[in-house]
């Protein structure tokens, strides 16, 4: 059965903090990962992660994966109050997306 | 842009009520699925299609079915409405090359 984990479960922050959100999986053909941002509707796409160390980067907000260690990090620097959310991971296997908990970020003013 | 819409937003049902949530995507995609989103346990797929009249149990089919009669619209029925079926139930789709999954704004399902 596939499984992927989020850790931490939940974070509380400063704003201008920064903070890395962790994603594990154990999967059966692996084809990509993926992370998405949560508010109160339906999750946004962040990123798709396939390959091993290449570090995608949209603003503030970075994703690297290791093929080696079966994990992903989200990296957020400077956090802004707008940055509270769920963030959600989800690795595709045989096009179906397996997701994790997520985590709960919450930025204080 | 890719726009996955979805019957309705909020949806208060008895138990035992047949409910039919429908999802409609406008991008020809061939990948159409169903999941549910509950506190604690994140989202977990309920079905999914491959293409027209095909479908395929994800990983918590019990209490439901779907139906794709056509590319663009995919069903999920609940045969006969359960009060631990009360959730948020997400439609999303996803074609050709890429696996982004786009998600319609979700269905607020309450059983009573």
């Amino acid at each position: 059965e596939d499984k992927v984990v989020q850790s931490p479960l939940s974070l509380v922050v400063h704003e201008g903090d920064t903070v890395t959100l962790n994603c594990s999986y154990e999967v059966t053909n692996f084809r990509s990962l993926l992370w998405y941002k949560q508010e109160k509707k339906a999750p946004t796409f962040l990123f798709m992660l396939t390959s091993s160390g290449i570090e995608k980067k949209s603003g503030r907000l970075s994703s690297i994966l290791d093929k080696k260690e079966l994990s992903s990090i989200l990296n957020i620097t400077a956090t802004q109050t707008g940055d509270s959310a769920i963030y959600l991971c989800a690795v595709d296997s045989n096009y179906k997306l397996t997701f994790g908990k997520g985590t709960l970020l919450t930025v204080n003013p | 842009d890719v726009k996955v819409t979805q019957s309705s937003r909020y949806l208060v049902k008895r138990t035992g009520e047949k409910v039919f949530l429908e999802c409609v995507q406008d991008m020809d995609h061939e990948n159409m699925f169903w999941y549910r989103q509950d506190p604690g346990l994140g989202l977990r797929l309920i079905y999914f299609s491959y293409d027209v009249k095909m479908k395929e149990k994800g990983d918590i089919p019990e209490g439901y079915s779907v139906s794709r009669e056509k590319k663009e619209r995919f069903s999920l029925i609940l045969e006969s409405a359960s009060t631990n079926q009360t959730s948020m139930y997400l439609c999303a789709s996803t074609g050709g090359e890429t696996y982004e999954q786009y998600f319609g704004p979700g269905t607020r399902l309450t059983v009573t």
